[in-house]
């Protein structure tokens, strides 16, 4: 198994872009989430979804869209980029549908810069 | 929702010696506490976790220790060495209603000097 695969690992965009950060489980998780981090401020979560079909909003959603079509992939999109968005972006997933008791298996991240 | 407060953010120990990071949490509803370790550049990974229904957990030179009551929970590591040297993270898990998810503190960089 691959894991959880993020892609790009890196990526500049100018204020005002919009671009989606691919998010890929090959473990048939039904929990996928976003989180960023950021110095300082641990890891924050952004949107999460329980299975397909299923999203919700997590601390700090603004600014980012997210949709889940099929069990593997949960992409997330920034409509319309910011400075303060540039982070580090963590896709994490999860086999139990409702998370408890369940750990998160993270990818290896995305740096984003946003200029 | 839930607030996890984590300390010391940063923690300089000599090899050999015990480390300990602390975290509190607001939401008496929690129920599950995941320890991660992330090392520089790389993802946070699990190390070890603990339920609601368990005081203590140990695995090797870890141990993850509960007080539902205080609504605390701590990390120990014993016999550090320099691979420890890495950001940890505590979390819980906010259970609520309907689903859960996973309130991150904001890491304790542990450095494990020679």
């Amino acid at each position: 198994n691959a894991g959880v695969t993020q892609t790009p690992k890196f990526q500049v965009l100018k204020t005002g872009q919009s671009m989606t950060l691919q998010c890929a489980q090959d473990m048939n998780h039904e929990y996928m989430s976003w989180y960023r981090q950021d110095p300082g401020m641990g890891l924050r979560l952004i949107h999460y979804s329980v299975g397909a079909g299923i999203t919700d909003q997590g601390e700090v959603p603004n600014g980012y869209n997210v949709s889940r079509s099929t069990t593997e992939d949960f992409p997330l999109r920034l409509l319309s980029a910011a400075p303060s968005q540039t982070s580090v972006y963590f896709c994490a997933s999860s086999y139990a549908q409702g998370l408890r008791g369940s750990p998160l298996h993270f990818g290896n991240g995305t740096r984003l810069t946003v200029t | 929702g839930e607030n996890v407060e984590q300390h010391p953010s940063t923690l300089s120990v000599q090899e050999g010696d015990s480390a300990v990071i602390k975290c509190t949490y607001s939401d008496s509803a929690s129920n599950y506490f995941p320890w991660y370790k992330q090392e520089l550049g790389k993802r946070p990974q699990l190390i070890i976790d603990i339920r609601s229904n368990v005081g203590e957990k140990k695995d090797q030179r870890i141990a993850v220790t509960l007080n539902k009551t205080a609504k605390h929970f701590s990390l120990h590591i014993t016999e550090t060495q320099p691979e420890d040297s890495a950001v940890y993270f505590c979390a819980a898990s906010n259970s609520g209603s309907g689903y859960s998810t996973l309130t991150f503190g904001k890491g304790t960089m542990l450095l494990v000097s020679p």
